[in-house]
């Protein structure tokens, strides 16, 4: 079955450390797309990437970094500098364009240890 | 700029009875509008889509959404609520008219009681 892959599902991170956080898609769309989500917030876009080699920053990308080598994957990495990384990070994928729907992946809980 | 606006953060029915989830939303184009629902500790599931098509939106178990234009309003309903229903259900928008990001609402809580 086609869909998107994230791991792990939990993750701690200590203090200054740098975390990557995986997110792979077999549905061969272009678009993929990383959410932070804390409770009552809703879904905030961190970054995205239309196409591989290419990203674009989303609202609230300090303390993140991201990567598009592969059309598959979109790695997601917390930096130290990200002060409060504790949350709910979500990936999704798409056909290019903003009236095609988003496919999710589960998610992974980041905790601060 | 298009922002969307969910007015009520929780909803609490019973099992059998209707279910109305209220979604307000800003575009300066025609938007593209979308429900999602996110059971605990899971991703989001499309429950259904309006894209300047019909404007009453079937989806999956169920569920149902009017296009209202005067009104700026997207409203999710269901005749009869299930138990299995009870999640947290988001409403977004992405413009239309070039490649948009999607804007979701803070999200509504459903509870279902027996």
């Amino acid at each position: 079955d086609g869909g998107i892959t994230q791991s792990p599902k939990y993750l701690f991170r200590k203090e200054g450390q740098n975390v990557t956080l995986s997110c792979e898609q077999n549905l061969n769309h272009d678009a993929m797309y990383w959410y932070r989500q804390d409770p009552g917030q809703g879904l905030r876009l961190i970054y995205y990437s239309q196409i591989v080699n290419d990203f674009q920053k989303g609202d609230i990308a300090e303390g993140y970094s991201v990567s598009r080598e592969k059309k598959e994957s979109f790695p997601l990495t917390v930096t130290s500098a990200q002060k409060n990384p504790t949350a709910f990070y979500l990936c999704a994928s798409s056909i290019f364009g903003g009236e095609q729907p988003q496919h999710f992946g589960d998610g992974t809980r980041l905790s601060i240890l | 700029a298009q922002s969307v606006t969910q007015l009520d953060s929780h909803v609490s029915v019973s099992e059998g009875t209707p279910v109305l989830l209220r979604c307000n939303y800003s575009s300066s184009y025609s938007p593209s509008l979308f429900w999602y629902v996110q059971h605990p500790n899971k991703g989001l599931q499309l429950l259904l889509k309006y894209t300047s098509a019909a404007t009453l939106v079937k989806g999956i178990n169920g569920f149902e959404a009017e296009f209202k234009k005067s009104e700026t309003s997207f409203h999710l309903t269901k005749p009869s609520a299930h138990m299995s229903d009870a999640a947290e259900y988001f409403c977004v928008v992405s413009d239309l008219g070039g490649y948009s990001t999607l804007t979701f609402g803070k999200g509504t809580m459903l509870l279902v009681s027996p």
